[in-house]
């Protein structure tokens, strides 16, 4: 285990509904990542967050937002979902902004979007 | 935007035979890691290259760096069943902090 923990671990929602998913980093880590993971495919990079701010944004639309939070836990909010919204989605952490530090997925949420 | 692309899509081998799995970057690279993921489960992190040309051995894999520092490869020498799962890349870009993941290579291994 990597002491990245997510929740919850599986959701459905329908269409135009907003969702909330949560990620606890690991202990001392202070930079967040969140990626979408659709089926079959690579992790795309949704945004990331370090001391608290965000820190770096992928290609994703505004509906997509995120927090991070004073013990360095973050959030993903998405609104408006559509059925494209269906996903694994994925946080990692790691210590410091530098991509050369190794960094800690957690188990993923598995989102539906009916 | 930096891409990174990543081949084979698939690699179905007979226990025993090798696999290598290949990743080639749009821009240079800062570094690039590489990660497995077993079904149903999340990335999980393998090894870091950052110098131009770089390699290093895990056990029966070994992972290269090019010289130019966009492409990069892994090679397991006798797969085993418990080799099952998809191969990712993953690039540091030079002037941020993001990686940028390839689509993965899944690999099969038949008993």
């Amino acid at each position: 285990e990597t002491g990245v923990t997510q929740s919850p671990t599986h959701l459905i929602k329908t269409r135009g509904q907003q969702v909330t998913l949560r990620c606890s980093s690991q202990s001392g880590h202070n930079t967040v990542s969140w990626y979408q993971q659709a089926l079959g495919q690579g992790p795309q990079f949704i945004f990331q967050y370090y001391r608290e701010e965000e820190n770096g944004r992928g290609n994703f639309p505004p509906r997509f937002s995120g927090l991070q939070f004073p013990n360095y836990s973050s959030e993903l909010n998405v609104n408006a979902l559509e059925l494209d919204d269906s996903a694994l989605y994925l946080c990692a952490s790691r210590q410091g902004l530098p991509s050369y530090n190794e960094q800690f997925f957690g188990p993923g949420t598995r989102l539906t979007v009916l | 935007g930096q891409q990174v692309m990543q081949i084979p899509q698939y690699q179905h081998v007979q226990e025993g035979e090798d696999f290598t799995t290949y990743c080639n970057s749009s821009t240079t690279l800062s570094n690039i890691q590489w990660y497995k993921q077993r079904p149903g489960g999340h990335p999980v992190f393998l090894i870091q290259l950052v110098k131009s040309g770089e390699v290093k051995k895990q056990k029966r894999l070994t992972f290269q760096f090019g010289e130019a520092k966009k492409n990069s490869s892994l090679h397991i020498t006798a797969t085993q069943t418990t080799d099952v799962g998809t191969y990712f890349c993953a690039g540091g870009e030079t002037s941020g902090s993001r990686l940028t993941f390839g689509e993965g290579t899944q690999l099969t291994v038949n008993p």
